[in-house]
């Protein structure tokens, strides 16, 4: 069975500290990977995503991922992170025969400190 | 516009009551979802509308029944909920389906609490 597994729950940080988010994935067949950040009160929206070629990604602002095919990785990150980071982040997977269902691990919550 | 908007915001309702969730979206898509996300969990498919035809039904209860009248609605009739369907309906809308590069576009989601 696919699964993505996000193992921290909660990053703490402070602003302008660099952070990274991990996210690995499980899958026996070939899969997109996606990063979604959930705003409080507010619905998903797309971060970034790997679907093919360049393994590092990158957001307009500043998050990269890197897609590490032998680790099965997606992990974020950002170098200096901003109070209006703070937010649920979750990475998601799309198996190449169901390219419809986003699969979506548990979530980690971003909580940046002045 | 790149916007699915969701009503009601929150929803209160009986066990023994009827009511709807609706999404819109008029960015021409052709794909639109439900998805269900308890608190601090992460969201999950309830259905696949593709083309006006649900392609996708992820073994929900029946007490949930998907509607797409036409290509810029869809709404979620509720009946007989129970306690445990609490939780956030999120409505998401993509321009096809059938292909990872197809974007999900997520409205901000209706709050419901099943008393």
């Amino acid at each position: 069975a696919q699964s993505v597994t996000q193992l921290d729950s909660q990053v703490p940080v402070f602003e302008e500290a660099p952070v990274e988010l991990r996210c690995n994935y499980s899958s026996s067949v070939s899969v997109y990977l996606f990063w979604y950040v959930q705003y409080p009160n507010q619905g998903l929206q797309l971060l970034l995503k790997y679907l093919s070629g360049s393994t590092l990604v990158e957001s307009i602002n500043g998050f990269e991922a890197e897609f590490n095919k032998s680790q099965t990785s997606f992990h974020l990150r950002k170098p200096s992170v901003h109070i209006s980071d703070t937010a649920e982040y979750f990475c998601a997977v799309i198996i190449s025969y169901n390219t419809d269902k986003l699969i979506f691990g548990t979530g980690t919550r971003l909580q940046v400190f002045p | 516009d790149t916007e699915v908007t969701q009503t009601p915001k929150h929803l209160v309702m009986g066990m023994t009551n009827k009511k709807s969730l609706k999404c819109e979206q008029h960015m021409g898509h052709r794909a639109m979802y439900w998805y269900k996300q308890k608190a601090k969990k992460p969201p999950e498919l309830m259905f696949v509308y593709s083309y006006e035809k649900l392609s996708i039904n992820e073994s929900v209860p029946s007490r949930f029944s998907p509607e797409c009248p036409n290509s810029s609605l869809l709404n979620l009739h509720l009946h007989a909920l129970q306690p445990e369907d609490s939780a956030l309906y999120l409505c998401a809308s993509s321009q096809g389906s059938g292909a990872p590069t197809y974007e999900q576009y997520f409205g901000p989601g209706t709050r419901l609490t099943v008393t």
